[in-house]
Parts: structure tokens; C-alpha cells; sequence
């Protein structure tokens, strides 16, 4: 079955910089685009960017640009997402998130943005 | 602010109907590009329930639904049954922010 294992949790201070792991099994890693979605404590859902498992390519939500790096090692299968210059505002739950498998029409693949199975979530708390 | 307008709560009694609503704009839902819906349980990652507007994933039950008109979607449940209690978010594309853009989440209660 599709399983999503994601990093534990991290506590960092403002300024700093957190790395989450989400190790993919279950079906075939290239096959399909990741996603990283955050949530911050009572609030709701913020996308924040995809990555492309075979070509290493990614996109990031405009107010994460600069800031934020997704990469992937499909030799174990795995995802991660770096957050640098962190505040307090950076608290959250943070989760990868597998798409539907892409739309392609020759050679070119297009993500669905369907997020069909979740990893566990990673909490990362920024204090001083 | 969310992207897309989701109303705080809803409520009904087992077995009623409730729909919640999704409200976008013209580059988002509006712009053609479907909706999905996810479930989430407190201290639980979210469920996709509802994708391409309509579809359910395998498992889902038939009392979820959903449906999309001009800017705005929404999610009906037949047959509220008390595990139905949760969190419910809406999801597009948005054109104008090129990136994917939630609502804000709708805490259902059965009453």
C-alpha cells in the first residue's frame, strides 16, 4: 500500500533552518508528482510547492520563493523540502502530499494538483 | 485570508443533508479549474474525498458529493452520520498566483 513516512518532529530557532524527509513506497516513486502542504496550528492549508520525482524539477508558492528548496533522491525514494529563515511564523505541520498520476500527451506531463495520500505530518515549532 | 471562501461551520442532525459551500474567483475557479474537497480529523492528515469537481476516490461513500458552478463549488453530505464530524477544505488553481490555493476550512458538527 502507498505509505508516506515523514521526518519527526524538529524545534528550531528564528533564522534557522529545517530539513524534512517523506520516504515514498508502495508504488512508483517517478510515477507520480510531490506536493508539500502546510498548516499551522487551528488554521487551514497552504500549499507551498511540487516537485517533479523524475526530472527534479519544482514550483514554489510565490511567498515561499527564495526561501524554500524541494528535492528528491529516487535512489531511496524520497522527498525533502528546506525551509530557511524561519519565524515564528513558520510553526506548523508540514506534510508532503502524493498527486494523482500526471497528464501526459507527448512526452510532456502536466501534475493534477490531487493530493490522494498524505504523509504523517512534521511539526515544526520555531522559539527562541 | 484564504484564496478561496469557505464558510467557519456547518451544522446538521444525523441523517439531514448539508452542503458546504466554496467560493473562488475568476482565476481560480472561475477560470475553469476543478475543485477538490478533503476531509480532515483533528490530529489526522486531511482525506482527499472529492476530485475533479465531482469524483470520488475509491472508499468514499456516495453520500459525498460534489458539484461546481461559475466561481464557486460545493460539497454535499446525505445521510449525516455522527463520524462525519470533521474538517473540510476546498482546493483549486489559481492562474493569477500560479500555485494551488485552499479555503479556509468548514468544521462540520452533527448535531
Amino acid at each position: 500500500q502507498v505509505q508516506l513516512v515523514q521526518s519527526g518532529a524538529e524545534v528550531k530557532k528564528p533564522g534557522a533552518s529545517v530539513h524534512i524527509s517523506c520516504k515514498a513506497s508502495g508504488y512508483t516513486f517517478t510515477g507520480h508528482y510531490m506536493h508539500w502542504v502546510r498548516q499551522a496550528p487551528g488554521q487551514g492549508l497552504e500549499w507551498m510547492g511540487i516537485i517533479n520525482p523524475t526530472a527534479g524539477s519544482t514550483s514554489y508558492a510565490q511567498k515561499f520563493q527564495g526561501r524554500v528548496t524541494m528535492t528528491r533522491d529516487t535512489s531511496t525514494s524520497t522527498v525533502y523540502m528546506e525551509l530557511r529563515s524561519l519565524t515564528s511564523e513558520d510553526t506548523a505541520l508540514y506534510y508532503c502530499a502524493r498527486d494523482l498520476p500526471p497528464d501526459c500527451t507527448n512526452g510532456v506531463c502536466f501534475p493534477k494538483y490531487y493530493f490522494d495520500h498524505w504523509g504523517q505530518g512534521t511539526l515544526v515549532t520555531v522559539s527562541s | 485570508q484564504s484564496v478561496l471562501t469557505q464558510p467557519p461551520s456547518v451544522s446538521g442532525a444525523p441523517g439531514q443533508r448539508v452542503t458546504i459551500s466554496c467560493t473562488g474567483s475568476s482565476s481560480n475557479i472561475g477560470a475553469g479549474n476543478v475543485v477538490d474537497w478533503y476531509q480532515q480529523f483533528p490530529g489526522t492528515a486531511p482525506k482527499l474525498l472529492i476530485y475533479g469537481n465531482t469524483n470520488r476516490p475509491s472508499g468514499v461513500p456516495d453520500r459525498f458529493s460534489g458539484s461546481k458552478s461559475g466561481t464557486s463549488a460545493s460539497l454535499a453530505i446525505s445521510g449525516l452520520q455522527s463520524e462525519d464530524e470533521a474538517d473540510y477544505f476546498c482546493q483549486s488553481y489559481d492562474i493569477s498566483l500560479s500555485c494551488s490555493v485552499f479555503g479556509g476550512g468548514t468544521k462540520l458538527t452533527v448535531l
